[in-house]
């Protein structure tokens, strides 16, 4: 099994909802990643857990909540979101960087399209 | 900061030929970097790593170089097909980070025509 699988595909959200997007992978990475994806733009990092740790938060609003249950599992919860939030947000996972090995490639999900209204 | 550069114009070739997209880096030597594909609406898909000290690297009809004198690698596909037609991305894990985030660049569009 190769795959990151993201749920829901697509998610239309108010402003005052509190909605979760979800991201699993069984390839037995430690790595997991969240990015935002606005059109015609690259993906941009928001964060990522290393060996179930945060590892890094690129400054991501508090309205964004990272969760990681288990090295298989990954969570963003959303709360009160703007308008200018809606993106494809995208889940990633790597094998993890164990010392000696700088290079790994990142496996992405199909990404949950997030339109906020 | 770190900055990666791709040709944001859309390439657009005939089916048979040989497509060539350009990414541009500054500012610091990455220790390798990542080519992906991305189809509308879907997540990137890992295509290909070159390292620093590899100065070319193929896979099927795929072939990466990697020029750390110009800070240029250039992605080749032979004998494209209108299959091939995606945004092509590159990446290069920033610095200090401990490889954990990859900078993307902004993706060329290549559309193969039949």
């Amino acid at each position: 099994d190769t795959e990151v699988t993201q749920t829901p595909k697509h998610l239309v959200m108010g402003m005052t909802n509190k909605k979760s997007l979800k991201c699993e992978q069984h390839m037995g990475h430690r790595a997991m990643y969240w990015y935002k994806q606005k059109a015609k733009k690259p993906p941009e990092l928001m964060f990522v857990y290393s060996y179930e740790k945060l590892s890094i938060n690129e400054s991501v609003p508090s309205r964004f909540s990272p969760e990681c249950p288990n090295s298989s599992l990954l969570n963003l919860h959303l709360h009160a979101l703007q308008p200018e939030d809606s993106a494809l947000y995208l889940c990633a996972s790597s094998q993890g960087i164990p010392p000696g090995r700088q290079d790994t490639e990142a496996f992405f999900g199909q990404g949950t399209r997030l339109t906020v209204v | 900061s770190q900055k990666i550069e791709q040709n944001s114009e859309a390439l657009n070739i005939q089916e048979g030929k040989t497509a060539t997209l350009t990414c541009n880096y500054t500012n610091y030597s990455p220790a390798y970097l990542q080519w992906y594909r991305q189809d509308p609406g879907r997540g990137p898909v890992f295509l290909l790593l070159i390292r620093e000290n590899e100065k070319e690297k193929r896979k099927e009809r795929l072939k990466v170089t990697f020029d750390t004198t110009l800070k240029q690698s250039l992605f080749h596909i032979t004998a494209s097909q209108p299959a091939d037609s995606a945004t092509y991305l590159c990446a290069h894990p920033a610095l200090n980070t401990g490889f954990q985030k990859l900078v993307f660049g902004t993706g060329t569009r290549l559309l193969v025509s039949p």
